[in-house]
């Protein structure tokens, strides 16, 4: 079946570093794949998604290229904020069919 | 565009009691929505999904007479925790697919309901 892994948290940095957090896939075919954010008693924002082959998704600094070569579609922020800490969750699904994620990934910044 | 708006955002009921969470897009049209039960820290765990006009399809292991969806209108889907008990407690989130063509494999999610169940 289908499944993501992500990279294992809690993930900290300080203000303005260098963000990467690593997803890969499994799946028969070409997904459609995501990022989605949950901050602090909310519910998830997508924060980007990408469709086919080499397409990059990108949204409020955030950017992740579909890798077909490495079942990949690593998160990455050039100078991550404060208001980034959060929980990150990178998944993938077939046309309309069922969301599959992964475990998550907490993300603290701090000042 | 696409907001998906859940209420209520809390609930606090004592066991025994049924409790009605009700999951709206507002400015989209959802043929599919999406139920969805996360424990602390953990991800979320699929519990249903859910067609407007037809009946839900549930995941393996929940039960369905216990967690009732109903999907009346391209807008709006409830889900509704029959006889809740204290195990019953948790965050419940729905999620919305974009009907519009070139979009459906996107799901829009509402802010979660937190039940707690005395």
């Amino acid at each position: 079946g289908n499944s993501v892994t992500q990279m294992e948290g809690p993930v900290t940095l300080s203000e303005e570093a260098f963000l990467t957090i690593n997803c890969t896939y499994t799946a028969t075919g070409y997904p459609s794949l995501f990022w989605y954010v949950q901050y602090p008693g909310e519910g998830l924002q997508l924060l980007l998604k990408a469709t086919k082959a080499d397409d990059k998704g990108s949204n409020k600094g955030f950017e992740a290229t579909y890798r077909k070569e490495t079942t990949s579609f690593h998160l990455e922020k050039g100078s991550v904020q404060v208001s980034d800490s959060a929980v990150y969750f990178c998944a993938l699904n077939f046309g309309n069919e069922k969301l599959t994620f992964g475990t998550g990934t907490r993300l603290t910044i701090i000042p | 565009g696409a907001v998906v708006s859940q209420h209520p955002s809390r609930v606090i009921c004592k066991s025994g009691t049924s409790v009605k969470i009700e999951c709206r897009s507002l400015d989209f049209q959802a043929t599919t929505m999406f139920w969805y039960r996360q424990f602390p820290k953990q991800s979320l765990m699929l519990m249903a999904t859910s067609n407007e006009g037809s009946k839900a399809t549930y995941e393996q292991g929940v039960e369905k007479d216990k967690f009732l969806i109903n999907h009346a209108s391209l807008t709006l889907s409830t889900l509704t925790v029959t006889s809740a008990h204290p195990e019953d407690s948790s965050f419940y989130i729905c999620s919305a697919r974009d009907s519009r063509q070139g979009n459906t494999d996107t799901q829009y999610f509402g802010p979660g309901t937190r039940l707690t169940v005395l």
